[in-house]
Parts: C-alpha cells; sequence; structure tokens
C-alpha cells in the first residue's frame, strides 16, 4: 500500500509560488495522485489529480515524475486564503490513504 | 445542486453507547466514503461504498460499521463507544471511486 510523507508546515508570502511535494515510493501502477485543501472545521476540497506528468487547471498545477515516486503541487501566486492544510492522497483498490498533510501559512 | 449534507452535526454521547451517522450523497453520486479526522491521528480512511457494496474498508475495529442503501445514501455506526471515538467523521461522495470527491461537513462527536 502507497504511503505518502509530506512536510509538516510551509511558510510562504503573499503573491509567491508554493511548491508542496508528497513522496509516495511505492505507488502501484494503477494508482492516482490526488491533492485536497482543508481549512478549519470545513471538509477537505478538491485540488487537483494526475496520473503522470503534468496537469494543469484553474488553481493549481500537478507534477509526477516518470518514476511516480513523488508529485509536487504548484500553487501560483499565492493569496492569504490559501492558508489552510494541503493533503497528498494515493488511491488504489485497496485503500485510500491520506497524508499527514501540510500546514501552508501564507503571511502578508 | 445540493453538496453533500451529514447529519447530525453534533453530537454528544457517553462511553458504551451507540451511534449512527447517515450521510446524503451528492445526486448522482454512487460513491460514498467514511473518514475519521483526529487532531493526532489526522484523516483516517473508515471505508467506502459503491453501489451498496463495500468496496474498501480501512485499518478500524469492527465496531465501526457501515451501509449504504439503494438511493445511495450512507449510514455508519460505532458501538460500544470510547473516549478515543471523539472525532470529526466525514464523508465524500463521487460518481465513481477514486474519481474527485466532494466533502460533507462532517459529524462531530464527542464521547464522554
Amino acid at each position: 500500500l502507497a504511503k505518502t510523507t509530506q512536510p509538516i508546515s510551509m511558510d510562504s508570502y503573499e503573491g509567491q509560488e508554493v511548491n508542496i511535494t508528497c513522496s509516495h515510493n511505492n505507488i502501484a501502477t494503477n494508482d492516482y495522485i490526488t491533492w485536497y485543501q482543508q481549512f478549519p472545521s470545513q471538509g477537505p476540497r478538491f485540488i487537483i489529480q494526475g496520473y503522470k506528468t503534468k496537469v494543469t487547471n484553474e488553481v493549481a498545477s500537478l507534477f509526477i515524475p516518470a518514476d511516480r515516486k513523488s508529485s509536487t503541487l504548484s500553487l501560483p501566486r499565492v493569496s492569504l486564503s490559501d492558508t489552510a492544510v494541503y493533503y497528498c492522497l494515493v488511491y488504489n483498490n485497496n485503500d485510500m490513504r491520506f497524508g499527514a498533510g501540510t500546514r501552508l501559512t501564507v503571511k502578508p | 445542486k445540493a453538496g453533500v449534507t451529514q447529519t447530525p452535526r453534533y453530537l454528544i454521547k457517553t462511553r458504551g453507547q451507540q451511534v449512527t451517522l447517515s450521510c446524503s450523497p451528492i445526486s448522482g453520486h454512487r460513491s460514498v466514503s467514511w473518514y475519521q479526522q483526529t487532531p493526532g491521528q489526522g484523516l483516517q480512511f473508515l471505508f467506502e461504498y459503491f453501489s451498496e457494496t463495500q468496496r474498501n474498508k480501512g485499518n478500524f475495529p469492527g465496531r465501526f460499521s457501515g451501509r449504504q442503501f439503494s438511493n445511495s445514501r450512507s449510514e455508519m455506526n460505532v458501538s460500544t463507544l470510547e473516549l478515543g471515538d471523539s472525532a470529526l467523521y466525514l464523508c465524500a461522495s463521487s460518481l465513481v471511486p477514486a474519481h474527485e470527491q466532494f466533502f460533507g461537513p462532517g459529524t462531530r462527536l464527542t464521547v464522554l
């Protein structure tokens, strides 16, 4: 089962690009990588999902190297409202395991 | 389209009691998953249902059970409550498994 490892916390400033990396060394062939954002007292919210290479949507990009043992969530030009916990999830048919999450603090 | 709804939002029980939590997925979503969130353990997967069948189960004792009905609504039950069961219980729905999950606001369970 793929276990994920993320940094516990990160700090950034408004307007900067933030990259959060998730390690998943035992990822299986059929696993997808998904990232969620969670604000206090709310359920997590889907950000982006990918399988390989690069995926981009209106809020983030997801970079996955060829070996797929890690992935990087990239948030362009963060604002104060991006302060939240970010979770990496590797899904397979037997388990849906969230990482411990990265607490991102955006400062003015 | 209405989001995922969970009832009740807050619940206080005492040790030894049992509790049933309810989740109504987004209309058309057939997959429902349950998670337990605590400050110490983070988000932990409980189980996943798809078309009334449990597809996956996390590493929780048998006191935790669930089911899904033909209308995709789901319930989870915790019997013989322990203090450590105090947590936020989150339900998420998706069209099919492994796809984008939409989370409900959660049920905050306090066991005294």
